[in-house]
This record gives structure tokens, C-alpha cells and sequence, in this order.
């Protein structure tokens, strides 16, 4: 167990649906990545937050939202789905607001498969 | 957009036998260098985080080497064991607050 804790594991969904992904830091951890990894591509950045605050943004949809509230956890918000954005949705979290020393924790990841 | 390349793309090695492989990165407005482990159906796994030129990271039979004004990063893994086997990921976050991966090196090693 990292102390990231990501749910659900695994969502199956129709086109057009809209689902949430949760993500629970490690504690102590301020900062929170999303990460979306989609078959035979790397780990893409979607967006970052530090201490409730939006840090840094990548190439999230616009159709993709996210947020984190004042416990630190934090939700992605996938909405109008399309097939593909059937992919692993990864969190990590950090201590600090960049990854200059310390690496990311990374939760166990959700599997979304849009039909 | 940040470009992080990693090569070989995958690698089988027998047991026994001694590996490394590359991480390529830009060599301007460093700040850090990750090493993450990921093995199948599991999350990826902090290794190495290296800051200053000319930095070696140890741990066990793994260990990294880190050359920021030539932009390019060494892992090597001494002795493969089968439980090494798994995708090896580098990262870096050039200027900006994440982190961007490489594509990784799939290593399997061999019994």
C-alpha cells in the first residue's frame, strides 16, 4: 500500500456518461497529479493541484474538470465520454509543489473502459 | 513540451547478466531527474530522484548516474534477477511543476 488511494479500481461506462475518479493523498502530501495513460501511449499530465489550489494544467479536455477539496482529496471529473478515453487514470501525490527532491507516490490507478 | 526519450524500448537479459539502459533528456532549465519502477498490474514506484551533475544513486543491485550537461541518464541493474523485470520509467520535470515521463524501457529478464 503506497498511501495514495484511488477509487474505484475499475468503471465500465457508456458514451456520453460522465463519471468521477477520487484520489486520497498520502499523508502529509499536498500536492496532487492526474495522470491519464491510454493504450500504447506514456503517462500524459492532465492537471496538478497543491494545498486546494490549481497548480498546473497539461492537456486535459476540456471535458475534463477536476478539483481538490480542503481535506486534499481530490476528484476527476470526466464527462461526455467518447471511446477513447478508455485508459488508466493514474494519481500520485508529493510533499512539496514541485517534484524538484522528493518523487511521486502513485496511487493504484483506475481502470476506465468506455462502451 | 518537455521531450523525454528512453532507450532501448524493451530488453530481455538472462538471469545473471547486467543491464543498462538510457534516458535522454533537455539539457537546459534542469532541475531534476526521476527513476520510477513499474511492474505489471502494479502503480510505479519512486526509485531515484537526482538533482546535481555527476550524481550516482544506489539501491542494492540498481543504480543510476546522472550527466545534466549532456542531458542523458544511466540505470544499470547489476546481476538481473527475474523480480527485476518490469518497465523502468525516467521523468523529468524540465522548468515546469510535473513531471514528464518518458516511454519507458520494458525490461524482462530471462531464468
Amino acid at each position: 500500500d503506497s498511501g495514495v488511494t484511488q477509487t474505484p479500481k475499475h468503471l465500465i461506462t457508456a458514451t456520453g456518461q460522465r463519471v468521477t475518479l477520487r484520489c486520497s493523498p498520502r499523508s502529509g502530501d499536498l500536492s496532487v497529479y492526474w495522470y491519464q495513460q491510454s493504450l500504447d501511449q506514456g503517462l500524459q499530465f492532465l492537471i496538478q493541484y497543491y494545498n486546494g489550489e490549481e497548480r498546473a494544467k497539461g492537456n486535459i479536455l476540456e471535458r475534463f474538470s477536476a478539483q481538490q477539496f480542503p481535506d486534499l482529496h481530490s476528484e476527476l471529473n470526466l464527462s461526455s465520454l467518447e471511446l477513447g478515453d478508455s485508459a488508466l487514470y493514474f494519481c500520485a501525490s508529493s510533499v512539496d509543489s514541485g517534484p524538484l527532491n522528493y518523487g511521486y507516490t502513485f496511487g493504484s490507478g483506475t481502470r476506465l473502459t468506455v462502451v | 513540451i518537455l521531450n523525454v526519450e528512453q532507450s532501448p524500448q524493451s530488453l530481455h537479459v538472462q538471469e545473471g547478466d547486467s543491464t543498462n539502459f538510457t534516458c535522454s533528456f533537455p539539457s537546459s532549465n534542469f532541475y531534476a531527474l526521476h527513476w520510477y519502477r513499474w511492474e505489471t498490474a502494479k502503480s510505479p514506484e519512486a526509485l531515484f530522484v537526482m538533482t546535481l551533475n555527476g550524481d550516482e544513486k544506489k539501491k542494492g543491485r540498481i543504480s543510476a548516474t546522472l550527466n545534466t550537461k549532456e542531458g542523458y541518464s544511466y540505470l544499470y541493474i547489476k546481476g538481473s534477477q527475474p523480480e527485476d523485470s518490469a518497465t523502468y520509467l525516467c521523468a523529468s520535470p524540465g522548468s515546469a511543476r510535473q513531471l514528464t515521463f518518458g516511454s519507458g524501457t520494458q525490461l524482462t529478464v530471462l531464468p
